[in-house]
C-alpha cells in the first residue's frame, strides 16, 4: 500500500465550483504540504501544516485553504475554482532528522478547471 | 527574494556523464535536496548536502559550496531510464520550509 495517497486522482470541474483534494499517509510523519505543479515553474507551495494545530500559508496561498483533520490526513480547498488552478497538485510529508528533511510526495491529482 | 536557477533542459548521451547546476538565493540555508520526477509520476527524494563537499549515492553524486551558493547533481553512466526532471531544493531556516527550483528536465539519448 502506498505510504501517502491522494483522493481524487483526477477531476474535471466548472468555474466557481467548490472542490476538496484529500491526502492520507501512513507514514506517521507530524508535516504535510500542499504544492502545485505547473510546466516550466516546478513545485510551488500552497499550504504547509508541522502538526495538527500548526497551518502556515505557502507561496501561492491565494483562492485556498486547508484542513488539517488529523495527524494523518490534509485537506486542500479551493472555495471557489477558477481556470488558471489548473495544474497538477502534489501532497508531501516529512519527518525532520536533525537538519535534513526528506520529503514524500503522493501520486498527484490532476486537476481541470473549466 | 527567494529563488533557485537550474537550467530548464539538458542532453547527454546514454554511458555519459552530466552534471545539473543549482544556485539558490534563499532565507537562511539548511541544506541543499534533490529530487527527481518521471513524466506522470511524483518527485522522489535523491540526495541532500548540508556540508560542503561531494555525496556520492552510486551512479549520482550531489556537490554543495555554501559560500557560492552552489550546488550540482552529477550523474554518472547515463541510462536512458535516468531520463527525467530533476529539483533542486533548499531548506530555509526562516519558516523551515523547502523551496524547490522549476525542475530540469534531462533528456538521455541512445
Amino acid at each position: 500500500d502506498a505510504d501517502v495517497t491522494q483522493t481524487p486522482r483526477n477531476r474535471i470541474t466548472k468555474t466557481g465550483k467548490r472542490i476538496m483534494l484529500e491526502c492520507s499517509q501512513t507514514k506517521g510523519h507530524d508535516r504535510m504540504y500542499w504544492y502545485r505543479q505547473d510546466p516550466g515553474l516546478g513545485l510551488r507551495l500552497i499550504y504547509y501544516s508541522f502538526d495538527v494545530k500548526d497551518i502556515n500559508k505557502g507561496e501561492i496561498s491565494d483562492g485556498y485553504s486547508v484542513s488539517r483533520q488529523a495527524q494523518a490526513k490534509f485537506s486542500l480547498s479551493l472555495e471557489s475554482a477558477i481556470p488558471n488552478q489548473t495544474a497538477l497538485y502534489f501532497c508531501a510529508t516529512s519527518l525532520r532528522t536533525g537538519g535534513q528533511e526528506t520529503q514524500y510526495f503522493g501520486p498527484g491529482t490532476r486537476l481541470l478547471v473549466l | 527574494g527567494q529563488s533557485l536557477e537550474q537550467p530548464s533542459e539538458v542532453t547527454a548521451v546514454e554511458g555519459a556523464i552530466v552534471q545539473i547546476n543549482c544556485t539558490y538565493q534563499t532565507s537562511g540555508f539548511y541544506g541543499l535536496s534533490w529530487y527527481q520526477q518521471h513524466d506522470g509520476g511524483a518527485p522522489t527524494f535523491l540526495s541532500y548536502n548540508a556540508l560542503d563537499g561531494l555525496e556520492e549515492t552510486g551512479r549520482f553524486s550531489s556537490f554543495l559550496s555554501r559560500s557560492d551558493s552552489y550546488g550540482y547533481l552529477l550523474l554518472q553512466e547515463l541510462q536512458m531510464k535516468d531520463s527525467a526532471s530533476y529539483f533542486c531544493a533548499v531548506r530555509e531556516t526562516g519558516g523551515f520550509k523547502t523551496i524547490f527550483g522549476a525542475g530540469t528536465r534531462l533528456f538521455v539519448k541512445a
